[in-house]
């Protein structure tokens, strides 16, 4: 089974600076859909960024990309000028693209807490 | 306003007993999922369907089940076989799994007391 592993449990990042948080992942298909998820205390699920393994291009959104090296099975998040706003979980996801019928499971790791300072 | 309804936001479970948690989803999607949260665990997959009247046991599956009777719906009952049942059940759905991130709903606290 794919497994999606977050190292840093917390960070910490100052108001208006740059933090990168890591994941890593393990499959043996090629291609597949990643993505970062962001919980707040409200504790509901919203997608930050979506990034396809086909595409060589980083994902961005506004003030979030991606740096997705898929040799390395890397895919880590980088929120540049960082609000009090972002503080929350943030999940890193994977999926398979496949055309069978019993692989469409979507896996998350364990999460990173992320903390903005003032 | 489309959406993925969960019910209850909160819920208590006398141990021994089953108990149902809602999932209801107007966004047409065909796949809908259900995950279990525990603290420094992130999200484990109980089930998931990807159409109606089948679903596959996902990571955590013992001592639940679920049916997909309707696409709208996608309940879960956890069972007195599952022996530790307290967590925050989040359920999910996508309108292709090959394709589309998962839009979640707020979520069910399960408390057994």
């Amino acid at each position: 089974a794919q497994t999606v592993t977050q190292s840093q449990p917390e960070m910490s990042v100052q108001e208006a600076e740059t933090v990168t948080l890591s994941c890593t992942y393990d499959t043996s298909e090629s291609d597949y859909y990643l993505f970062w998820y962001k919980q707040p205390p409200s504790r509901q699920m919203i997608l930050v960024i979506r990034q396809e393994a086909y595409k060589q291009q980083n994902a961005t959104e506004n003030r979030f990309s991606v740096n997705f090296q898929k040799a390395a099975k890397s895919f880590s998040l980088k929120i540049s000028d960082s609000q009090l706003g972002d503080a929350a979980m943030y999940f890193c996801a994977y999926r398979p693209y496949s055309d069978r019928y019993n692989n469409n499971d979507m896996r998350f790791g364990a999460g990173t807490r992320l903390t903005v300072k003032p | 306003d489309g959406g993925i309804t969960q019910s209850p936001k909160y819920l208590f479970r006398k141990e021994g007993q089953n108990v149902t948690l809602s999932c209801e989803q107007n966004l047409n999607h065909d796949a809908m999922y259900w995950y279990r949260q525990d603290p420094g665990q992130g999200l484990r997959l109980i089930y998931y369907s990807q159409i109606v009247n089948d679903f596959q046991k996902g990571d955590i599956a013992e001592g639940y089940s679920v049916s997909r009777e309707k696409k709208e719906s996608f309940p879960l009952t956890v069972t007195s076989a599952q022996k530790n049942p307290t967590a925050f059940y989040l359920c999910a759905s996508s309108i292709d799994p090959r394709t589309g991130s998962a839009f979640f709903g707020q979520g069910t606290r399960l408390t057994v007391v």
